[in-house]
């Protein structure tokens, strides 16, 4: 019962352009949204978050967007440089934030010289 | 200010046997949680420790076991290794339940022949 799904393994992007990374859930409860990046042979890291109050928060070159009526939220990097190249993992939370994490499967971001 | 560390890097074991992994927990941070990722899959919530109590359980085999001790360092154990729980495993400390400020490790990379 996959409750959290990144439907897209991969992504490759050119330098300079938009990588837009997708994640849909499927549990009402979820009220809070967060997005790691996880390099090879390290621990994943916290990049952006949103709560279910908002529809957007932005932070620098990385903005995630949330719709939830379609249960669908989205990372935007814009522009895409070649230390952003990692696994990108979409996690829910419920209670705000306070409660664990369900994290997707991950997209692997591959941005092209 | 250290960061969260784990060992073994790598392990190997027989099904059957049983495993201890460790952690230690970021400077400060008085919570611990501990995560499963399988290959091709994101982490998946085992449980969560603060201040040497469990406080939160995935839906894990009770084979799966943990402690936290009064420095907030933390173990995972797990009895009759099977095939499947061949993984990354994944700790990470906090200083409660703010899901932002969680800080992973580099894992364990188990492997169960």
């Amino acid at each position: 019962d996959q409750q959290v799904k990144q439907n897209s393994p991969s992504l490759s992007v050119q330098e300079g352009r938009i990588s837009i990374l997708n994640c849909d859930y499927t549990n009402s409860m979820f009220d809070y949204f967060l997005w790691y990046k996880k390099y090879p042979a390290e621990g994943p890291t916290f990049l952006i978050s949103i709560s279910s109050i908002k529809d957007k928060n932005e932070d620098g070159r990385f903005t995630v967007f949330l719709n939830k009526s379609a249960k669908h939220l989205s990372l935007h990097i814009v522009p895409s440089q070649p230390g952003d190249s990692a696994v990108y993992f979409c996690a829910a939370s419920g209670n705000f934030g306070n409660e664990k994490l369900t994290f997707g499967t991950g997209t692997r971001l591959t941005i092209i010289p | 200010e250290t960061g969260v560390t784990q060992s073994p890097t790598h392990l190997i074991k027989t099904r059957g046997q049983q495993v201890t992994l460790r952690c230690s927990s970021q400077s400060g941070h008085n919570t611990v949680s501990w995560y499963q990722q399988a290959l091709g899959q994101g982490p998946q919530f085992i449980f969560q420790y603060y201040r040497e109590e469990e406080n939160g359980r995935g839906n894990f085999p009770p084979r799966f076991s943990g402690l936290q001790f009064p420095n907030y360092s933390s173990e995972l154990n797990v009895n009759a290794l099977e095939l499947d729980d061949s993984a990354l495993y994944l700790c990470a400390s906090s200083t409660g339940s703010d899901n932002e400020k969680l800080f992973f490790g580099s894992g364990t990379q188990l492997s169960v022949l």
